[in-house]
């Protein structure tokens, strides 16, 4: 029983190049989200999806797309990256009112 | 104004000391508090989790929520240099609101032994 898994754990862009971080879940939630952790910043909500095909913009979805695959794996994409994403990403897995997060991806972009 | 205010610390106490860590916040439909612990370089992982008022008890971790004051504490006692870490806060209203957490900032503290 992994829990939440998230692939990479660290990657260096150039500015402009695209990627997907990708995570997965075997808890069976039907709910997952994305977050971006900066200092000073705190845990910011980028996208939500409640439900298997379902997604929504949280607080910070400028520069993001999101793909719910299926119950287990929810991915975030960047087109286009910018310096201003750099930070660490997490994805969380929720059951009611608790989150379950990954380990986190480590994101710089040059 | 923030909705949820968490002082950033950094914290720094003895072996065995009682930590103290606090919230304040805005909104009154606030129902569901939680305390999160992050160590460094990893993922938050859910402490506590109290519903509306009142205290609850986890061996050496004791969460409390005073709605009247909108103030919501997390005491460690006996700390050990295990519970250095990042506090972080999160609650949510009742219904609505998607059931997304109102994130605190973080508390930063470290145990000496």
């Amino acid at each position: 029983n992994a829990g939440v898994t998230q692939t990479p754990k660290f990657q260096v862009l150039k500015t402009g190049q695209s990627m997907t971080l990708q995570c997965a879940q075997d808890m069976n939630h039907n709910s997952m989200y994305w977050y971006r952790q900066d200092p000073g910043m705190g845990l910011r909500l980028i996208y939500y999806s409640a439900s298997e095909g379902t997604t929504d913009k949280g607080e910070v979805p400028n520069g993001y797309n999101v793909s719910r695959l299926n119950k287990r794996e929810f991915s975030l994409r960047l087109e286009s990256a910018a310096p201003s994403q750099t930070s660490v990403y997490f994805c969380a897995s929720i059951f009611n009112y608790e989150q379950y997060f990954g380990p986190g991806t480590r994101l710089t972009v040059t | 104004q923030k909705e949820v205010e968490q002082d950033p610390g950094p914290l720094s106490v003895p072996e065995g000391a009682i930590v103290s860590l606090n919230c304040t916040y805005s909104n009154s439909a606030f129902q569901y508090f939680m305390w999160y612990r992050q160590y460094s370089r990893k993922g938050p992982e859910l402490l506590m989790y109290t519903y509306s008022s009142g205290n609850k008890e986890d061996g050496r971790f004791t969460a409390q929520v005073d709605k009247s004051s909108k103030y919501i504490s997390l005491f460690i006692r006996d700390s050990q240099p295990s519970d250095s870490a990042t506090y972080l806060c999160a609650m949510s209203p009742l219904s609505g609101n998607n059931r997304k957490l109102i994130w605190g900032l973080g508390t930063s503290l470290a145990v000496n032994p």
